[in-house]
């Protein structure tokens, strides 16, 4: 079985400034792996995800993810957040076996302020 | 229009009730899921379908659920509703296309009370 950890529950910064929310997964086998971003009072939008290949994956909104397979890690970094990233982001996996479904972080919320 | 509906939007309801909550989806994918969100928990999976046959239990299956009439239909029913089932609800759909999994897409979500 697969699991997620986020690792800040709350992640406060001032606009301009970059950030990094942190995600940790646990799988015996091969993943697949995602970030999801929650706008206030909407349903959730791909942000990026981890197939293969690369592992700097780049996404909207200026997102960048890097999946480290040693450290089983998946973080998401943006180098100057504005006031607009503030959003609740949940990161996401699933095992690359048939008949599997994305297990969710218990997500991050990230205030950006002026 | 938006490719994955979720009817009722919001739904107030008392103990005891059933309850049922309907997804739609034009995208043509196989898969469906239902959530559901609480704060600082998270989605939790409650069920999922791979295709109109093969339905699944999730994380949180108990209390809940699910008949899938179609590939563009998958309902999600509490037969008898109870207060901590107070949430907001996600359906999802997926596919497999070319041997490679794509990304889940989500509905608008169904903001569910329960007095």
């Amino acid at each position: 079985a697969q699991s997620v950890t986020q690792l800040d529950s709350q992640v406060p910064v001032f606009e301009e400034a970059p950030v990094e929310l942190r995600c940790n997964y646990s799988s015996s086998v091969s993943v697949y792996l995602f970030w999801y971003v929650q706008y206030p009072n909407q349903g959730l939008q791909l942000l990026l995800k981890y197939l293969s290949g690369s592992t700097l994956v780049k996404g909207i909104n200026g997102f960048e993810a890097e999946f480290n397979k040693s450290q089983t890690s998946f973080h998401l970094r943006k180098p100057s957040v504005h006031i607009s990233d503030t959003a609740e982001y949940f990161c996401a996996v699933r095992s690359n076996q048939a008949g599997t479904a994305l297990i969710f972080g218990k997500g991050t919320t990230l205030s950006v302020s002026s | 229009d938006a490719d994955v509906t979720q009817t009722p939007r919001n739904r107030i309801t008392k103990t005891g009730k059933r309850i049922m909550l309907e997804c739609s989806q034009t995208k043509g994918h196989d898969r469906m899921y239902w959530y559901r969100q609480d704060p600082g928990l998270g989605l939790r999976l409650i069920y999922y379908s791979f295709d109109v046959k093969d339905i699944n239990k999730g994380e949180i299956s108990d209390g809940y659920s699910v008949s899938r009439q179609a590939q563009a239909k998958f309902s999600l029913s509490l037969e008898s509703a109870i207060p901590n089932q107070t949430a907001l609800y996600f359906c999802a759909t997926s596919d497999v296309r070319d041997g490679t999994y794509n990304e889940q897409f989500f509905g608008p979500g169904t903001r569910l009370t329960v007095l």
